[in-house]
């Protein structure tokens, strides 16, 4: 069976830090993955997409950056946290035309 | 664009009681997802609906999808304390039709 790991389940960095959050599946090929951004008490805002290694596509320009280094590694990350990137991210996987799979999230808190 | 409207988004309700929250979408898709959230947790799916006229149950909980009227409902019938949770419609979009488009999400209270 599939499963989806990420991590760390909680952060709290300070405002210029860097940042770097890790995902990946187990027990498929080739998944589409996602990372999305909830803030509190907020929908569901997709931050990026790749649909193989090394691509990736951005769905809202921002502070963050995403990479797909291996198959089923999706990594997020910046360079300089502003207060604004606080909020509760999500890594999914999927196949063409099928629901997505969700990773436990990360809370994030920048301070 | 496409656009995936929720209403409620929020919604107090007794337990015993029934009630319907809606779902309603831009675009033509024939499938639709139902994900259940529980405050400070992640989205577990619910149901998948891949056809018009589809309907899954499962315990208190009924999906059903209209794709002509783009329109699915997620029924509710006598709630419980437990089914307290934000509920998210879904549907397939992009050019290959893999990514999600969620709509905001129902935030249900079932009150004792």
């Amino acid at each position: 069976s599939q499963t989806i790991h990420q991590w760390p389940a909680t952060l709290v960095q300070p405002v210029g830090s860097p940042l770097s959050l890790e995902c990946t599946v187990e027990g498929t090929s080739n998944p589409n993955l996602y990372w999305y951004r909830q803030a509190a008490g907020r929908g569901l805002q997709l931050l990026f997409y790749s649909v193989g290694i090394g691509q990736i596509s951005s769905e809202v320009p921002q502070n963050l950056s995403a990479s797909r280094p291996q198959d089923r590694q999706f990594i997020l990350s910046s360079k300089k946290l502003l207060l604004s990137d606080s909020g509760f991210y999500l890594c999914a996987w999927n196949r063409q035309n099928t629901e997505a799979f969700f990773g436990q999230g990360t809370r994030l808190t920048v301070v | 664009e496409l656009k995936v409207e929720q209403n409620p988004l929020f919604l107090s309700m007794q337990e015993g009681k029934n009630y319907t929250i809606y779902c309603n979408y831009s675009t033509t898709s024939d499938r639709l997802y139902w994900y259940r959230q529980d405050p400070g947790k992640s989205l577990e799916s619910l149901f998948v609906l891949l056809s018009n006229g589809a309907v899954k149950q499962e315990g208190r909980l009924m999906a059903s999808l209209d794709t002509k009227a783009r329109l699915s409902t997620l029924h509710i019938t006598a709630a419980v304390h437990d089914l307290s949770a934000t509920y998210f419609c879904a549907v397939n979009t992009g050019a290959g039709s893999y990514q999600l488009t969620f709509g905001k999400g129902t935030k249900l209270s079932v009150i004792p």
